[in-house]
């Protein structure tokens, strides 16, 4: 799997949008984009993924440069049960494990 | 749909304690896996299953033992627990996206 590279920190006023960057350079045709959150010492929860499109869902959308180098992660209005630590992972579709990096903690603030 | 289940939610045990983390999913996915997370680190796997009736080890293998009991079911057993296998355990599935249970605690004094 391609690497990534994630700032390590990051702070967004309640209801504004968080906008999450993500570096990966070597990331190859095939490898998709995923994100993944933390709560508190929950269970990483599924966000987003995509391949070079952009994607949108519920939770958030996922912006890839038409160089597929890097991404970001919108979410449009940001409350504070989205403090967590976000995590960008780039693998191909249905590969075996996760590597998870060490992500970036998003500090949503009143 | 429940999602990904694990049992225990916390546990404590002594060392050479034995004791079996119990995982289930009911979302019909082929692949399974344990992780575990120790405090302010990433998840490190385990071992895990790419379908019913396989298993292969992950990045930490070391001390613990799975079995692949159906394909809803995969367990991870401690046989002799030590204190360095104190951590949170995260069981997953998937088919193509990985979807995580919410945990077990345990603490090997």
């Amino acid at each position: 799997d391609a690497k990534t590279t994630q700032p390590p920190s990051m702070d967004c006023a309640e209801g504004r949008a968080a906008n999450l960057p993500c570096n990966h350079s070597t990331i190859s045709g095939n490898e998709y984009v995923y994100w993944y959150r933390q709560i508190h010492s929950q269970g990483p929860q599924y966000i987003i993924h995509g391949l070079k499109n952009n994607e949108t869902n519920e939770m958030a959308s996922l912006i890839i440069t038409e160089d597929r180098k890097s991404s970001t992660l919108i979410l449009p209005h940001a409350t504070l049960r989205d403090t967590a630590v976000y995590y960008c992972i780039v693998r191909v579709l249905q590969a075996g494990q996760l590597t998870f990096g060490s992500g970036t903690q998003l500090t949503v603030l009143p | 749909n429940a999602g990904v289940t694990q049992t225990p939610k916390f546990q404590v045990l002594k060392t050479g304690q034995s004791m079996t983390l119990q995982c289930a999913q009911d979302m019909n996915h082929n692949s399974m896996y344990w992780y575990r997370q120790d405090p302010g680190m990433g998840l490190r796997l385990i071992y895990y299953s790419a379908s019913e009736g396989t298993t292969d080890k992950g990045e930490v293998p070391n001390g613990y033992n799975v079995s692949r009991l159906n394909k809803r079911e995969f367990s991870l057993r401690l046989e002799s627990a030590a204190p360095s296998q104190t951590s949170v355990y995260f069981c997953a599935s998937s088919q193509e996206t990985q979807y995580f249970g919410p945990g077990t605690r345990l603490l090997v004094l």
